[in-house]
């Protein structure tokens, strides 16, 4: 099973980029990066998912380089309402594994 | 397309008590899972099922029984509940967004679970 590992929490302000990291140093070959975002009170919903390189969405962009043992979640210009808890998750193409995830990044975005 | 459905949203049990938390998806997923978040911390596995018929532990099995007669739903048994058993329980289903990529977990709106 990949283990993730990611900061604890993070602050920032409205308008700022927020980049959070997270370390998979014994990913597999077929495993893919998705991350998560939770609200209180909410189940995680997708963000995105990226195998290597770039990947980008409306609402983030992934990066993750070429030996794949770490990946960035990045949020341009965040606002407030995207204070929430995001989870980056380690899974193969099938989805036929323990599905582990890790404590999560705390994000706090002030005005 | 109501995507996973859990019921109840809140319930209220006594030491000893036991009950079932009810998981329906009607996407047609084959992996199902459950986790349970208990306040402030992350979310722990744990059961899950690859398919009817198949269920397997994760993290924290202990007092808990699943089943997977059909592929849309996917009961969380509490044989004995306990105060330990305080959580919000959420239920999740894992299908593809794409034609390409690993799946992706859609998750219920959650249980909340108090043990008296």
């Amino acid at each position: 099973l990949a283990k993730t590992t990611q900061p604890i929490s993070m602050d920032s302000y409205e308008g700022q980029e927020v980049n959070i990291t997270c370390s998979h140093n014994n990913i597999a070959t077929n495993d893919y990066i998705t991350w998560y975002q939770q609200f209180p009170s909410q189940g995680p919903r997708f963000i995105i998912q990226g195998y290597k390189t770039k990947v980008t969405n409306e609402v983030a962009s992934l990066f993750i380089p070429a030996d794949r043992k770490s990946s960035t979640l990045s949020l341009p210009r965040v606002s407030l309402s995207d204070t929430a808890v995001y989870y980056c998750l380690v899974g193969d193409t099938w989805g036929y594994n323990k599905l582990i995830f890790g404590a999560g990044t705390r994000l706090a975005v002030h005005p | 397309n109501a995507g996973v459905t859990q019921t109840p949203k809140f319930q209220v049990l006594k030491t000893g008590q036991s009950m079932t938390l009810q998981c329906a998806q009607d996407m047609n997923h084959e992996y199902m899972s459950w986790y349970r978040q208990d306040p402030g911390m992350g979310l722990r596995l744990i059961h899950y099922s690859v398919g009817a018929g198949i269920t397997d532990q994760g993290e924290v099995p202990n007092g808990y029984n699943v089943s997977r007669s059909t592929t849309e739903d996917f009961p969380l048994r509490l044989l004995s509940a306990a105060p330990s058993q305080t959580s919000v329980y959420f239920c999740a289903s894992s299908g593809r967004v794409r034609d390409s990529g690993a799946n992706v977990l859609t998750f219920g709106a959650g249980s909340r679970l108090t043990v008296l």
